[in-house]
């Protein structure tokens, strides 16, 4: 069975805090995806990024940043410098053959001024 | 970047009526379009696989016939909530996936639409 846990149901921090948010995945299969969303009050699912399995290296975008495991099935999220435009829902998934994605609860930021 | 438009993004309804929802790839054929279902805080919830010419897969506990799902051409799935009740508000969003063999193929970014907000009084 495929899971997503998305322990942090929501994390409140104030602007310039770094922020880690965890995800845990389950599968069965070798060949897998994991993403990472991002959901604003508007409700559209914004896509941050995509790691396949075979790519362990940890990823940095701007602010963002990955890390990667797949010896503890993680895949957790950081933001550095967190600004109050990155208060939003922000889901996990994982994807395996076939393209049908399954979420995790998500988590919910609040970054206060 | 591929797109995928939905269509309406909000709608408001009466009970008892019949709402359709469009989901279609802009730039790119899917074969196979997913709709999702999502509660007020909570997680999307897979509601069926849409694949086009064949029937939809339904998973576990999503009524078939109150979600009718039609997928008739390689750009658009419609989802039909029949006869709608309070109950079946929610945010309903699609994804798809490039038809085999396409230049988009083999990104496995799921492409998602903007969401449809249904809410029925």
């Amino acid at each position: 069975a495929q899971k997503v846990t998305q322990a942090q149901t929501e994390i409140s921090v104030v602007e310039k805090e770094d922020v880690t948010l965890d995800c845990v995945y389950e599968t069965r299969d070798t060949t897998y995806y994991l993403f990472w969303y991002k959901q604003p009050p508007s409700g559209e699912l914004v896509f941050l990024i995509r790691r396949n399995s075979f790519d362990e290296q940890n990823e940095i975008s701007g602010r963002y940043s990955w890390n990667f495991q797949k010896s503890t099935s993680s895949f957790n999220f950081t933001i550095t410098a967190s600004q109050v435009v990155d208060s939003a829902v922000y889901f996990c998934a994982l994807s395996t053959g076939g393209f049908k994605t399954i979420f995790g609860a998500g988590t919910r930021l609040f970054v206060k001024a | 970047g591929a797109v995928v438009s939905q269509h309406p993004s909000r709608v408001i309804c009466k009970s008892g009526t019949s709402v359709k929802i469009e989901c279609r790839s802009l730039d790119f054929q899917a074969t196979t379009m997913f709709w999702y279902r999502q509660f007020p805080k909570q997680s999307l919830m897979l509601m069926a696989t849409s694949n086009e010419g064949s029937k939809a897969t339904y998973e576990q506990g999503v009524e078939k016939d109150k979600f009718l799902i039609n997928h008739a051409s390689l750009t658009l799935s419609t989802l039909t909530v029949t006869s709608a009740h309070p109950e079946d508000s929610s945010f309903y969003i699609c994804s798809a996936k490039p038809a085999t063999g396409g230049a988009l193929y083999w990104n496995t970014e799921a492409f998602f639409g903007q969401g449809t907000r249904l809410t029925v009084v």
